[in-house]
This record gives C-alpha cells, sequence and structure tokens, in this order.
C-alpha cells in the first residue's frame, strides 16, 4: 500500500526566510512523486514532479525537492519566502502507471511579513 | 487548449435532493478520476473512469453515490439524496492515455477548479 506523510499541518515563516516542508513516502513500487499547492477556495496547481529521473525537481515559482531513497523523504523547500506562497501545500505519491494519486493531508504554508 | 472544467462552480443543495457534478477533461485526455475533500483535509480517490468504464471505485461510497464517463460528453458524479456529510470540494482530475515516448511514464493528473458542494 502506498502513503504520504505530512510531518507538520502548519509551518509558519517570516517573509525572506527559507521554507521547509517535510514530506515522507511508503511505497511498494518506484513511485512518481508531486507536490501540489492550493490557495483559498481554488483548484490544485502543480509545483513540481519527480518521475525517476533526476533526484533533485526544480519547480515553479523557486520550489525545489529532493526525492531521497534511503530516507523515503521528499521535502519541497524554497530559499526565499514570499506573501503569495502562504497556501495548503500537498505532497502527493502515485504508485504506477494510471493509478489513483495518494495525498498526504496536507501543510498549510503562512508568510508573515 | 481549455484545461480541465467542471461546473457548476458552487452547489447548494437542500438535504434529501440530488446532486449533479460534471467534468470535462483537458482535450486528449480519456482518463478522468474523481477526488473528495472535506474541510482541513486532503483530497481522498473516489473513482476512476475511462469512456465508458469504471475502472476502479473503490473510493467511492457504496450507497447514493454514481459515476460515469460517456463516450460523449462530460464525466458526472451524481449523489442522490444528498445528506449535510456530503458538503465538500469535489475535484476532477484527467491525464492522458498512452505512455510518452521518451524517459518513464509520469501519467501526470491535471485537476479542475472543483465543485464545493453545501448541503442545507
Amino acid at each position: 500500500a502506498q502513503s504520504v506523510t505530512q510531518l507538520d499541518s502548519h509551518v509558519s515563516v517570516s517573509e525572506g526566510t527559507p521554507v521547509l516542508l517535510r514530506c515522507n513516502y511508503s511505497s511498494s513500487y518506484s513511485p512518481s512523486l508531486f507536490w501540489y499547492v492550493q490557495h483559498p477556495n481554488k483548484g490544485l496547481q502543480l509545483l513540481l514532479k519527480y518521475t525517476s529521473a533526476a533526484t533533485l525537481v526544480k519547480g515553479i515559482n523557486g520550489f525545489e525537492a529532493e526525492f531521497k531513497k534511503s530516507e523515503t523523504s521528499f521535502h519541497l523547500t524554497k530559499p526565499s519566502a514570499h506573501m503569495s506562497d502562504a497556501a495548503e501545500y500537498f505532497c502527493v505519491v502515485s504508485p504506477e502507471g494510471n493509478t489513483p494519486l495518494v495525498f498526504g493531508k496536507g501543510t498549510r504554508l503562512s508568510v508573515i511579513a | 487548449n481549455a484545461g480541465v472544467m467542471q461546473n457548476p462552480r458552487h452547489l447548494v443543495r437542500r438535504r434529501g435532493q440530488e446532486a449533479r457534478l460534471r467534468c470535462s477533461p483537458m482535450k486528449g485526455h480519456s482518463h478522468v478520476y474523481w477526488y473528495r475533500q472535506l474541510p482541513e483535509e486532503g483530497l481522498k480517490f473516489m473513482v476512476y473512469l475511462q469512456k465508458e468504464n469504471i475502472i476502479d471505485e473503490s473510493g467511492m461510497p457504496k450507497e447514493r453515490f454514481s459515476a460515469e464517463f460517456p463516450k460523449e460528453g462530460p464525466s458526472i458524479l451524481r449523489i442522490q439524496q444528498v445528506v449535510r456529510g456530503d458538503s465538500a470540494a469535489y475535484f476532477c482530475a484527467s491525464s492522458l492515455a498512452a505512455r510518452t515516448r521518451t524517459g518513464p511514464p509520469s501519467y501526470e493528473q491535471y485537476f479542475g477548479p472543483g465543485t464545493r458542494l453545501t448541503v442545507t
């Protein structure tokens, strides 16, 4: 069975400081991993994805994530937070092929001016 | 190229009424997924359909919920005799049918804006 654990339900950072959103996964197969962002009352936007190519994945808006198989982690980072980054972030695993995505419970990121 | 479209965006129903949620996938996509997001939670898979076929409905409640993806037209998620606990955001996603030529397949799912159902 596949599962995703987002270690923090809420992260608060000051504008201009680094962001770290933690995610651990469990999968029987070589998974595809994703980070999605959801702004209030909006749909989901794909930030970045890992599909067994480079382990360091760069996404949109300055976000990146590193796949670490030994730690079964896929943490999301950004060097400098912006007010517009305040949103809900979901770590997602896709076991293989056209299968349903498995979502973490989400991490709410707050950015303080 | 239009993205995944869902309508209505907001739907209010009284207890006992029926709710019909529509999803038009991206052009060229023949795989549709429905997810439900309860307040303060992540998305939970409900059902996976291809044209005229239900592939996986393991996440769908056994009663009152049904889904279809006809040969022509949008995918429909239908909830009969709605109850307050059905209040949630319902998201549809679509993906390609074929593997990519180079590299591992990603089967990226593209999400619609969601339908927010409120049962009063």
